[in-house]
């Protein structure tokens, strides 16, 4: 079955420390990926996407993401997080055959100030 | 207009009971996707539209749940009998077709509680 496995469910860092959310999925086929953010009382959002070209794929506020393709993983990283980035992110992936999109369960991340 | 709107925002429902949660797309998006986000589970997928063709009810999780899109626009999702189980957050998303290339744009949810 398809699945989409993100591995740290909460993760708490001091504000200026490195981040690094991993994803890791299960699709064989050719995929496209996904992080979507939800701040706290604000709707889901995208945060970033890759289809395809440069696996290293380059977001909002800061964040960056790898497709590593012989790891099927997605992670997302941001150098020195700031206490504005408290959210909760979820890694997405679409095999492109299909339209669904499937989500991890999300990481929920706290910032402390 | 705006986003995506869903109502109500929140829904307190006695178990066994009928509930309707509405989504209202953004204006000329043609695919709508409906969610469910259970605490610790993350967004568990139910059905999507895209235009007129048939939808992809793959995600629903049992026949007490149905989704109508009317007119290409609004889409109702009914939950019969409702369990206590299905207390959950209800996510609608739109895009401007369907296909995973597309950026899903959410509606705040609806909050459902099952007693």
């Amino acid at each position: 079955a398809q699945s989409v496995s993100q591995h740290n469910h909460h993760v708490i860092l001091s504000e200026a420390a490195s981040l690094e959310l991993g994803c890791n999925y299960s699709y064989g086929g050719t995929v496209n990926l996904f992080w979507y953010v939800q701040y706290p009382g604000q709707h889901l959002q995208l945060l970033l996407k890759y289809f395809s070209g440069d696996p290293l794929v380059k977001g909002i506020k800061g964040f960056e993401a790898e497709f590593i393709k012989s790891k099927f993983s997605f992670n997302l990283r941001k150098p020195s997080v700031q206490w504005s980035d408290t959210a909760e992110y979820f890694c997405a992936v679409n095999e492109r055959r299909d339209d669904k999109i499937i989500f991890g369960k999300g990481t929920r991340l706290h910032i402390l100030p | 207009g705006a986003g995506v709107s869903q109502s109500p925002s929140n829904k307190v429902t006695e178990k066994g009971k009928d509930v309707e949660l509405r989504c209202d797309p953004i204006s000329g998006h043609t695919a709508l996707y409906w969610y469910r986000q259970s605490l610790g589970q993350g967004l568990e997928f139910l059905i999507y539209f895209q235009g007129n063709s048939a939808p992809d009810k793959s995600g629903l999780p049992s026949d007490r749940f149905s989704a109508e899109r009317t007119g290409g626009s609004v889409s109702t999702l009914t939950i019969q009998r409702t369990q206590q189980e299905d207390s959950a957050v209800y996510l609608c998303a739109s895009s401007f077709r369907a296909g995973g290339s597309e950026t899903q744009y959410f509606g705040p949810g609806t909050r459902l509680l099952v007693l």
